[in-house]
């Protein structure tokens, strides 16, 4: 049983560019939830997905991100319009349902030149 | 403001000594409370969690933490450290209950020495 997949684990981007940021669930997990964790930081939650559906965004910066979880495919955290600040480790988790636990994937480490 | 707080940054210890990780919350009441280790360039791994009942609770790796109610506590103990523990810890809350949102704490980087 594969666990939770990012993909790319590397991204370069230069200012004003757009990141795209795509996530694998678990098998049989229908939640994502994707965090940030800044250099010397601990995690912060940006957004819970379930299947086409946004439940809590309230850690999302109110411009530049969005975030889908599609019916089918992975989900994709996007950033347009990329800054230095956006420079950071973005992980994804999943879970089966509501309140189970999480399991995390390897991240993908974005950098903004 | 509700908080999750990890007093120790960096904490080195020698190969087969005890160890212990602080961390403490502060939310009026008890959250679902998580230990996760991060190896240098991995993603997090879940190492145990509390949610109820027995406050001593047994991990993955020879880990355990216990809760205290009246310190707001949940540290992290292992009785002997092998140096393939060195890696980074959070502790993690979930103050909903609902395992939707975990706030974390900054982390403590565990050195082990030979």
């Amino acid at each position: 049983n594969a666990g939770v997949m990012q993909n790319p684990r590397h991204l370069v981007r230069r200012r004003g560019q757009e990141a795209r940021l795509r996530c694998s669930p678990m098998k049989g997990h229908s939640h994502v939830y994707w965090y940030r964790q800044l250099p010397e930081e601990g995690l912060k939650f940006m957004v819970y997905l379930q299947k086409e559906n946004i439940i809590d965004e309230s850690g999302m910066p109110k411009e530049r991100f969005s975030a889908e979880f599609p019916k089918e495919g992975p989900s994709i955290l996007r950033i347009q319009q990329v800054v230095r600040g956006d420079s950071a480790a973005y992980f994804c988790a999943s879970s089966p349902s509501p309140g189970d636990t999480q399991y995390f994937g390897p991240g993908t480490r974005l950098t903004v030149l | 403001a509700q908080s999750v707080t990890q007093p120790d940054i960096h904490i080195t210890v020698s190969e087969g000594a005890s160890l212990e990780l602080r961390c403490n919350y502060s939310y009026g009441a008890t959250p679902y409370l998580f230990w996760y280790v991060q190896s240098p360039g991995q993603g997090l791994q879940l190492l145990l969690k509390y949610f109820s009942g027995d406050t001593l609770v047994q991990g993955i790796k020879g880990f355990e933490a216990e809760f205290k109610r009246s310190q707001s506590s949940f540290n992290l103990r292992k009785p002997s450290v092998h140096w393939s523990d060195a890696a980074e810890y959070f502790c993690a809350v979930d103050p909903t209950g609902t395992a939707s949102k975990l706030t974390f704490g900054t982390g403590t980087r565990l050195q082990v020495t030979l």
